[in-house]
């Protein structure tokens, strides 16, 4: 069965300061891997999306960049955190397959930006 | 522009009494729905999904309804129950997109005993 992993949990981090989120998939491949952003009492926000490796689509401009090394890794970064990018930061998956829309996400990371 | 609403922010339901949560869409485009279950400070849990070609899928005390004249759809829980205490999130997908799914705000249900 497919699992999907995110560190860390929790993240306090002053202002200015650097960002990086990981998150790896295990037991599919070629997934297409998602970055979303729940602001507090707010819907969903996808912020980056990527169908393969080295392949980033950027929703919303930000301070905030994606990367994906690996088939199965994803990681979110900034060079210098805002105020405003706390949040609940959410990964998800899909399979990747026409037709196929569900996506399941990892347990999420809270990140305060002090 | 929202291109999918969830207009209750809230809604409280009696134990054992069914739950109907409710979600409309401005996009015609939009062939694939999907509610997803949230717990505070966790990932959205899929729960069920219904293609524009049905009106109906069920799943358990899961079902949900799509009315596409009204570009509307329900999400109906029967019985209801505690652990059903959650926040609920509505999405669509557009037709040829394997990738993008557009959310609604979300609806916090609250089963009281």
């Amino acid at each position: 069965s497919q699992t999907i992993h995110q560190w860390p949990a929790t993240l306090v981090q002053p202002v200015g300061s650097p960002l990086s989120l990981e998150c790896t998939v295990e037991g599919t491949s070629n997934p297409n891997l998602y970055w979303y952003r729940q602001a507090a009492g707010r819907g969903l926000q996808l912020l980056f999306y990527s169908v393969g490796i080295g392949q980033i689509s950027s929703e919303v401009p930000q301070n905030l960049s994606a990367s994906r090394p690996q088939d199965r890794q994803f990681i979110l970064s900034s060079k210098k955190l805002l105020l405003s990018d706390s949040g609940f930061y959410l990964c998800a998956w899909s399979a990747g397959l026409a037709g196929v829309n569900e996506q399941y996400f990892g347990p999420g990371t809270r990140l305060t930006v002090t | 522009d929202q291109q999918v609403k969830q207009n209750s922010p809230s809604l409280s339901v009696q134990e054992g009494r069914i739950s109907i949560l409710n979600c409309d869409y401005t996009n015609s485009m939009f062939d694939y729905f999907l509610w997803y279950k949230k717990y505070p400070a966790e990932g959205p849990t899929f729960l069920i999904s219904i293609s524009s070609i049905k009106d109906k899928n069920e799943d358990g005390r899961f079902t949900v309804f799509l009315n596409k004249s009204a570009k509307h759809l329900s999400l109906h829980i029967v019985p209801s129950q505690p652990g059903d205490s959650a926040v609920y999130f509505c999405a669509a997908s557009p037709k040829r997109s394997n990738y993008q799914l557009i959310w609604g705000a979300g609806t916090k249900l609250i089963i009281k005993p």
